[in-house]
């Protein structure tokens, strides 16, 4: 079935350090890729998405490639700040009958001074 | 940009009440909305997609008539948790897709649920 994988967390990073979390997905049909963030005690945000193959989306320093070839939309920063610190989600977007979203499992970011 | 709030954000109630739970779109109209449960450093388990104008459509496993969800207008839906008992306790959070076909979600703040 549609699913998606990414890399497990904690992970704990000190400021202005490169990050990369990783997220595969597995899906039917064409779907949309998306990263959320939810920042401690709020909703969830829309990071970036992209909505085909070769795709790059980016905000606030952050940017993942729509990978068909590896079925991947791993998220990387070149300099991470504190204020970066919480729990990203990769999630693919579906029409299979009405729209669905599914999420990853989320990954915490720790991010030290 | 599009906000969609949701009512109360935190609620505690005794077990073998009920809670409703409100959803709403304040800039759009979404004739579907998501219901999703997150339990504590978990990710979303999505319960069900509500549909204005007709039922419901849950997710395998979800119970119906334990979570009953309305989609009264364009711009609400609810979410009521009937005979609630401890476990249903859980971070429930809703969402409304602005566009059709662009599966971009917004999500509202969440409601803490705490069944006594």
């Amino acid at each position: 079935g549609d699913s998606v994988t990414q890399m497990e967390g904690p992970v704990t990073l000190s400021e202005e350090a490169f990050l990369t979390i990783n997220c595969t997905y597995t899906a039917t049909g064409y779907p949309s890729l998306f990263w959320y963030v939810q920042y401690p005690g709020e909703g969830l945000q829309l990071l970036l998405k992209a909505t085909k193959a070769d795709d790059k989306g980016s905000n606030k320093g952050f940017e993942a490639t729509y990978r068909k070839e590896t079925t991947s939309f791993h998220l990387e920063k070149g300099s991470v700040q504190v204020s970066d610190s919480a729990v990203y989600f990769c999630a693919l977007g579906l029409n299979t009958g009405g729209f669905k979203t599914i999420f990853g499992a989320g990954t915490r970011l720790f991010v030290k001074a | 940009g599009a906000v969609v709030s949701q009512h109360p954000s935190r609620v505690i109630c005794k077990s073998g009440t009920s809670v409703k739970i409100e959803c709403r779109s304040l800039d759009f109209q979404a004739t579907t909305m998501f219901w999703y449960r997150q339990f504590p450093k978990q990710s979303l388990m999505l319960m069900a997609t509500s549909n204005e104008g007709s039922k419901a459509t849950y997710e395998q496993g979800v119970e119906k008539d334990k979570f009953l969800i309305n989609h009264a207008s364009l711009t609400l839906s609810t979410l009521t948790v009937t005979s609630a008992h401890p476990e249903d306790s859980s971070f429930y959070i809703c969402s409304a897709p602005r566009d059709r076909g662009g599966y971009e979600q917004y999500f509202g703040p969440g409601t803490r649920l705490t069944v006594t």
